[in-house]
């Protein structure tokens, strides 16, 4: 299995654009969560889905931030207008059960 | 909000040496999560652990769930430089949503060759 999918892997641009992560889950795992990680907060959870389904989304900072996950294969991560309080490693992660398994994460910069 | 108390927050040792480190809180967990961090990466699971005073092992790695419920232990016998990283404790509530795992702020190990 090639383990949770994210892309890109960086991401640069400027304040005010929309900016769109994108993330593909382990096959056959029904949760899926969104993380933020940041030097000062930690790992910070954003919002979770559970068999395609958002169940919390308590962490989202502000409307700016919005997640979908049309499929089981497939969730995105969106930030619209973006800011530079923004700039942050943003992971994916998805679940069988309890364990947590991590893509890589998106390193986003707004300039 | 829930919190994880994660000690020490970072730590400076000479290669060989062993390391401990901990996580507490004021609630109940029936799981909890070991995971290392390298730059650049994502954390990555070491040791899963879910029975009141489980001790399981993974390789140079032990962790123990405490007997409370309430803190979880990670040993590193004869530090290597490679084990440089930053180390997460993760707790999944007991009642909690099934879904939340409650990360600690991580301990960051420094090896000295």
């Amino acid at each position: 299995d090639a383990g949770v999918i994210q892309s890109p892997r960086h991401e640069v641009t400027e304040m005010g654009q929309e900016v769109t992560l994108r993330c593909k889950p382990i096959s056959g795992h029904n949760s899926l969560f969104w993380y933020r990680q940041t030097m000062m907060r930690g790992l910070e959870l954003l919002i979770y889905f559970n068999n395609n389904v958002p169940i919390d989304d308590s962490g989202m900072p502000e409307d700016r931030f919005s997640a979908k996950m049309p499929n089981a294969s497939f969730s995105t991560l969106k930030i619209q207008p973006s800011e530079p309080r923004d700039s942050a490693v943003y992971f994916c992660a998805s679940r069988p059960v309890t364990e947590a398994f991590f893509g890589q994460g998106t390193r986003l910069t707004v300039v | 909000g829930q919190q994880l108390n994660q000690s020490p927050q970072s730590m400076f040792i000479q290669e060989g040496e062993d390391v401990s480190m901990n996580c507490t809180s004021s609630s109940i967990f029936n799981t909890w999560l070991w995971y290392k961090q390298d730059p650049g990466e994502g954390p990555v699971l070491l040791i899963a652990l879910y029975k009141a005073g489980e001790l399981t092992s993974n390789g140079r790695l032990t962790a123990q769930f405490g007997i409370t419920r309430k803190d979880s232990f990670l040993n590193i016998s004869a530090s290597i430089p490679s084990d440089v990283g930053i180390y997460f404790c993760a707790g999944q509530l007991i009642g909690g949503s099934q879904g939340n795992l409650i990360f600690g702020k991580g301990t960051k190990l420094s090896v000295k060759p």
